[in-house]
């Protein structure tokens, strides 16, 4: 089955630095990934659509300067948190699938814990 | 984002009993799927939903999409201890051959007690 792999798994940093997160499709290549946040006892939450060799996608409320999100290659997808601060502390967790929905639900990676200090 | 209406938010109960959930939502969707997430960790896919009367079943869960497609439940029947999680439903209101995105259901608690 799909498998999608995310680094690292946690990260603890200061406000104000950068923190760079990974999600790989590991058997598969996804020309869409997905970021989504989650705090804690809530939902997931859809930050923005990852397109492989183009722009992301943003939801309302996303700062796009701010979450930088680039989808360089087939099984790639980074999100930067860029000067981060406590508020961007959550568990941020991306997914992706093979194809349209009836061909592949959507899977997702096991998540990164940040902390920002 | 917009959420679907999840019921119950949480439920303690003993082990060997059987669980019952449910997601509803104000527009028809086309697809509904189930995700079990164990703290700290993504969540995992349990049964995919595609179709208006859909009964599917993995193991002792069981799924339905239902027949109006604004609602879905989950069943686990003769529950143990790793059942212990949050599940979510997941929804779309696209056509299955697109890449609509997906709405979560706020989440149920489960938890097994011996």
């Amino acid at each position: 089955g799909a498998v999608v792999s995310q680094h690292p798994s946690w990260v603890i940093c200061k406000s104000g630095t950068s923190v760079k997160i990974e999600c790989r499709s590991l058997d598969f290549q996804a020309t869409t990934m997905f970021w989504y946040r989650q705090f804690p006892k809530q939902s997931l939450m859809l930050m923005a659509t990852s397109n492989e060799g183009s722009k992301a996608t943003y939801e309302q409320g996303v700062e796009k300067d701010k979450f930088l999100i680039n989808h360089a290659s087939l099984t790639l997808s980074t999100l930067t948190v860029t000067s981060a601060h406590p508020e961007d502390s959550s568990f941020y967790i991306c997914s992706a699938r093979v194809g349209p929905l009836r061909a592949s639900p959507l899977h997702f990676g096991n998540g990164t814990r940040l902390t920002v200090t | 984002g917009q959420q679907l209406n999840q019921s119950p938010q949480s439920m303690f109960i003993q082990e060997g009993e059987d669980v019952s959930m449910n997601c509803t939502s104000s527009s028809i969707f086309n697809t509904w799927l189930w995700y079990k997430q164990d703290p700290g960790e993504g969540p995992v896919l349990l049964i995919a939903l595609y179709k208006a009367g859909e009964l599917t079943s993995n193991g002792r869960l069981t799924a339905q999409f239902g027949i109006t497609r604004k609602d879905s439940f989950l069943n686990i029947s003769a529950s143990i201890p790793s059942d212990v999680g949050i599940y979510f439903c997941a929804g779309s209101d696209r056509p299955t051959d697109s890449w609509g995105k997906l709405q979560f259901g706020a989440g149920t608690q489960v938890v097994v007690t011996p």
